[in-house]
């Protein structure tokens, strides 16, 4: 069974860079999976950042696209998120999760983690 | 900019049938836009119900379908149940990039 486990800082300073990484167990990385991260504002509904296929090709969320980096590390089955210039809207519980390519289905998502954006 | 517009909240009745829509802001929805529904609980993380538009994920009960009608993507609850108040999310597939719908508050009542 395919878990995945969001890990990294819950609170960044204003004007800062937030980086999340989702660490991948129970199945590899290099499958034919795209890997995703959305996330969700307080009381609020969900919203897609982007995602990466092993090769390292990604798709992002054109409103975002300017201070968004995802990348994918497959020597240690994990893969990571970077969001530059945060301010308060950047909010959110941030989750990873795992898109099947043959479906397009978020089949298997994170816990979530909490990331405030306060100086 | 996509806009992906559902019903921001709903109500039905135990047993009841209730459906969810979920619009397309350039236009109308099809098959080709890969749409799915998801259902999310208070501090879960959101879970698959139907993918490409009207294929049941695995261990969904059958009560849950997903169509297109009209111009929007449907998803219907027939026999709705206590435990389906939650709220519930389309997405769609465009521009080589993923939309979620504002969601649906669901309320089984």
């Amino acid at each position: 069974q395919v878990q995945l486990q969001e890990s990294g800082p819950g609170l960044v300073e204003p004007s800062g860079t937030l980086s999340l990484t989702c660490a991948v167990s129970g199945g590899s990385i290099s499958s034919s999976n795209w890997w995703a991260w959305v996330r969700q504002p307080p009381g609020r509904g969900l919203e897609w950042i982007g995602e990466i296929y092993h090769s390292g090709r990604t798709n992002y969320n054109p409103s975002l696209k300017s201070r968004v980096t995802i990348s994918v590390a497959k020597s240690k089955n994990q893969f990571s998120l970077r969001l530059n210039s945060v301010t308060a809207a950047d909010t959110a519980v941030y989750y990873c999760a795992r898109v099947v390519a043959a479906t397009d289905t978020f089949d298997m998502w994170g816990h979530g983690t909490m990331v405030t954006v306060s100086s | 900019q996509t806009v992906v517009t559902q019903e921001p909240s709903l109500s039905v009745s135990p047993g009841g049938t209730v459906t969810l829509t979920c619009a397309l802001s350039s236009g109308s929805l099809s098959t080709s836009y890969y749409i799915g529904w998801y259902q999310q609980t208070p501090g879960q993380a959101p879970r698959a119900l139907i993918y490409r538009t009207n294929s049941r994920s695995s261990g969904v009960p059958n009560r849950f379908s997903g169509s297109i009608l009209g111009s929007k993507a449907a998803l219907t609850i027939t026999g709705a149940q206590a435990d389906d108040e939650a709220d519930y999310y389309c997405v769609v597939y465009v521009n080589n990039g993923r939309v979620f719908g504002g969601g649906t508050k669901l309320t089984v009542l």
